[in-house]
């Protein structure tokens, strides 16, 4: 159980383009899911929580504008790079809290984003 | 905040010794230790969380220590196999707030040589 997915696993696109990522739990409910953002050899650093129904909480220094996050169901929420540049390629992983209300989340497989 | 420091960065065994990674943590409110393993291209997975009202947790050869008083945990894997080869981060969150937001540390290379 507790199973995460993405898609895309891999993206490649041209700069100025936007482009959408899912973060999907299949098989339970997850009233927050968390966006992280790993460059090689580093760790995750968080970027937003996205909880199901309201406005996403950015992290300092994330620009709310640049990485709109949507959680329109308890099992989706998007994060969408919009205007995509070189600067934004990165490995971007989801986590979903699931809705017993433990502490546990569960990650994403990532989905490389490179921005030529 | 939270500040999670991780030591070693960089671990090398041989096959059927034993890895221990040290954490260490600010925050006397956090109460929930998670540590992942991620391989490489890949999503992290949780392998063993701890909280703070247990001393010490233990699944086959992975366990996890915790020193509440002296704020640091530590994870252990005992007879290493190769596929234990990955990265490995601790993490850090008060359950009570923030949506129980993690802290990551840096990570730790585990390198298991046959």
């Amino acid at each position: 159980g507790a199973v995460v997915s993405q898609h895309p696993s891999r993206v490649i696109c041209k700069s100025g383009t936007s482009v959408k990522i899912e973060c999907r739990s299949l098989d339970f409910q997850a009233t927050t899911m968390f966006w992280y953002r790993q460059f090689p050899k580093k760790s995750l650093m968080l970027m937003a929580t996205s909880n199901e129904g309201s406005k996403a909480t950015y992290e300092q220094g994330v620009e709310k504008d640049k990485f709109l996050i949507n959680h329109a169901s308890l099992t989706l929420s998007t994060l969408t790079v919009t205007s995509a540049h070189p600067e934004d390629s990165s490995f971007y992983i989801c986590s979903a809290l699931g809705l017993a209300g433990g502490p546990e989340q569960f990650f994403g497989p990532g989905t490389r984003l490179t921005v030529l | 905040g939270e500040n999670v420091e991780q030591h070693p960065s960089t671990l090398s065994v041989q096959e059927g010794d034993s890895a221990v990674i040290k954490c260490t943590y600010s925050d006397s409110a956090s109460n929930y230790f998670p540590w992942y393993k991620q391989e490489l291209g890949k999503g992290p997975q949780l392998i063993i969380d701890i909280r703070s009202n247990v001393g010490e947790k233990k699944d086959q050869r992975i366990a996890v220590t915790l020193n509440k008083t002296a704020k640091h945990f530590s994870l252990h894997i005992t007879e290493t196999q190769p596929e234990d080869s990955a990265v490995y981060f601790c993490a850090a969150s008060r359950t009570t707030d923030s949506w129980g937001k993690f802290q990551f540390g840096a990570g730790t290379q585990v390198v298991v040589t046959p």
